[in-house]
């Protein structure tokens, strides 16, 4: 068990360009969890998956991010046309998908929009 | 809708003092609830959580948390303060439905020696 990964650890871009991101979950976990933290704050949902179904998304997920799951492994957070409020860490979570359970948080990936 | 209040954003103790951090929950429903805590540039780590089943819950690190409904709680202690307890800890309840996790703003923890 590695844990939950995600690539790059820290990405800066100028505004207006696009950016991906990756997570890696740990393997079997059936839920996948995004969410994004700013400066002085706690984490906030964006979305998840349950397998490969994307089930839900925060009224924060703008129409400019977009997230997959493809076969219900590792997914992608695409953020299009970046602005400088989109900078903050973006947190990956997966859980095994049974009931009420742990957690597991990658070490995240910093965005800076310059 | 549920959510937590976490009350100090900054708490500093000294090596060997009582750690209270303080987290207040509203939920329509009876909550699950969750300690975590993060180090510098570091995802979180859960310390320990509330499912429904004892009141007092056990964590790592020596970390504990009691639920009490009557008061709508989840405070976090521990008796005596390690220097390497100096993080950021987050309480959060999660949503029944999809277990998604709402968090409270965070509590700074320094430890002084």
């Amino acid at each position: 068990d590695t844990g939950v990964s995600q690539d790059p650890r820290h990405k800066i871009t100028k505004r207006g360009q696009n950016v991906t991101f990756r997570c890696d979950p740990i393997s079997e976990h059936n839920r996948l969890y995004w969410y994004r933290q700013t400066l002085g704050q706690g984490p906030e949902f964006l979305t998840y998956f349950q397998n490969e179904a994307q089930l839900e998304k925060s009224r924060l997920l703008s129409d400019r991010f977009s997230a997959e799951r493809p076969k219900g492994s590792f997914s992608t957070l695409e953020i299009q046309r970046t602005e400088q409020g989109d900078s903050a860490m973006y947190l990956c979570a997966s859980s095994p998908g049974q009931g009420v359970e742990t957690q597991y948080f990658g070490p995240g990936t910093r965005l800076l929009v310059l | 809708a549920q959510s937590v209040t976490q009350l100090g954003s900054h708490v500093s103790v000294s090596e060997g003092a009582l750690v209270l951090l303080r987290c207040n929950y509203s939920s329509s429903v009876p909550p699950y609830l969750f300690w975590y805590v993060q180090y510098p540039n570091q995802g979180l780590q859960l310390l320990l959580k509330y499912t429904s089943a004892a009141t007092l819950v056990k964590g790592i690190n020596g970390f504990e948390a009691e639920f009490k409904k009557s008061e709508t709680s989840f405070h976090l202690t521990k008796p005596s303060a390690h220097m390497s307890d100096a993080a950021e800890y987050f309480c959060a309840v999660s949503d029944r439905n999809t277990d998604k996790l709402i968090f409270g703003t965070g509590t700074r923890l320094q430890v002084f020696p």
